[in-house]
Order: structure tokens, then C-alpha cells, then sequence
């Protein structure tokens, strides 16, 4: 199993561009998750999935916008990027079973700069 | 602002020491809090969970204690080696039952191994 993979790796954006960080596990896990994390900061969550075709506003979330097409992917898009919104992207996914081992799998990250 | 933290932003040790990395979370009513270690350039790694009807839990040289008391959860890293180098956070999850919800961060404790 591959886990939870991201693309790209690393990207540079001029202010205003857009773009759309992929997002895919094959783990089979019923919810997905985006994170950003700045210096200091810790994880932020920006948005988040329950489930295919749902997705809820998580903890920082204005100038983001996501997608659940398929249980397997979620996509988190930029439509206007901005440099505050320069950071390192952790998408992760997890499933509940009620008790222990509800740990949230991440991926590698996405480096994200914005000019 | 952050009410999932940790005491200490650094903690340096001896190889073969012991660590205890600590973290006070505010919110009474969580009721799931993982431990999750982020080496440099990659995504966070799950280390251990608890629930919130426990008192202590027991790994592969780790162990978590959470005080509901006091708010508070420490991370205990038996003999402590240079590959445990590393950021660690403390997570929280704050909406008891609902399935899927998202994990608050800490900012992170970073820990020295020296040889």
C-alpha cells in the first residue's frame, strides 16, 4: 500500500494564480483531511471530508476551496493565491472504530511558495 | 489561539536517557489525544493514542499519560536514541462521538538527541 500520497511535491505560484494539491489514499478510509503548517505554528486544519461528496470548513479555510469526487481523493484548490497562503500541505485520512487507532495517516506534504 | 500546547518548545537529551515531552490541552470534554512524531521534510508519524477513559497506555518504548485532572498529557521515551530526533505534537480531538473529526495540534516540542 502506497498510504497517502500528494502532488506535487513542491510548487511556486505567483500572486494570484491557482492551483489544485491532489490528495490520495488507498487505505480505504472514509475521511480525509487538509492541513497547513506554518513555522511555529503547528497543523491547522483548513478543511475536511466525512465521506464521499461531503466536505466541512475546518479551522482556516477562507481562500480555499476542496473536493470529494471519489472516496480515494480530495482535492484542495487555490483559486487566487496569496503569499500569506505560502506553507507546507499535509493532507491525511483516517477511519473511525471507536475506540483506540483512529490515527490520522498523513502524506509527505506539499511545499507551497507564493511570490 | 492554541489551547492544545506544549510546555517547552526544545528538550535536548543524552542518548539512552529518558524523555518525558509534556502537553496541556484545555477543552475538559475531549476525549481522544494522540501523540505524533515529524521528522524534518516529511509528514507526521503516529506514535501512540489514549482515550480519554484511560489513564496511561504503553508502547514500543513509549508511553502516554493523561491526567484529566489537570489537563494534561505527557509522551515518555524509554532510552532515548538519536533517531528519535524529531518534532512532536500533541493532538486533541474536541467533538466527543462525531466520528471523523478533526485533530487540534500543539505547536510541537522539538527533541535533541545527542550521542
Amino acid at each position: 500500500n502506497a498510504g497517502v500520497t500528494q502532488t506535487p511535491k513542491f510548487r511556486v505560484l505567483k500572486t494570484g494564480q491557482s492551483m489544485t494539491l491532489l490528495c490520495a489514499q488507498d487505505m480505504n478510509h472514509e475521511y480525509m483531511y487538509w492541513y497547513r503548517q506554518d513555522p511555529g505554528m503547528g497543523l491547522r486544519l483548513i478543511h475536511y471530508s466525512v465521506g464521499e461528496g461531503t466536505t466541512a470548513k475546518g479551522e482556516v479555510p477562507d481562500g480555499y476551496n476542496v473536493s470529494r469526487l471519489k472516496k480515494q481523493n480530495f482535492l484542495l484548490g487555490l483559486e487566487s493565491a496569496a503569499p500569506s497562503q505560502t506553507s507546507v500541505y499535509f493532507c491525511a485520512s483516517s477511519y473511525e472504530r471507536g475506540g483506540l487507532g483512529n490515527e490520522q495517516f498523513f502524506g509527505p506534504g506539499t511545499r507551497l511558495t507564493v511570490l | 489561539g492554541e489551547s492544545v500546547g506544549l510546555h517547552l518548545p526544545t528538550l535536548s537529551v543524552q542518548e539512552g536517557d529518558n524523555s518525558i515531552i509534556n502537553c496541556a490541552y484545555s477543552n475538559s470534554a475531549s476525549d481522544y489525544f494522540i501523540w505524533y512524531k515529524q521528522e524534518s521534510g516529511k509528514g507526521p508519524q503516529f506514535i501512540i493514542d489514549i482515550r480519554s477513559n484511560m489513564d496511561k497506555r504503553q508502547g514500543q518504548r513509549v508511553t502516554v499519560l493523561l491526567n484529566k485532572t489537570v489537563k494534561h498529557l505527557s509522551l515518555q521515551i524509554a532510552a532515548t536514541q538519536p533517531g528519535d530526533s524529531a518534532v512532536y505534537f500533541c493532538a486533541e480531538r474536541r467533538d466527543p462521538g462525531q466520528a471523523g473529526t478533526a485533530l487540534i495540534f500543539g505547536k510541537g516540542t522539538t527533541l535533541s538527541v545527542s550521542s
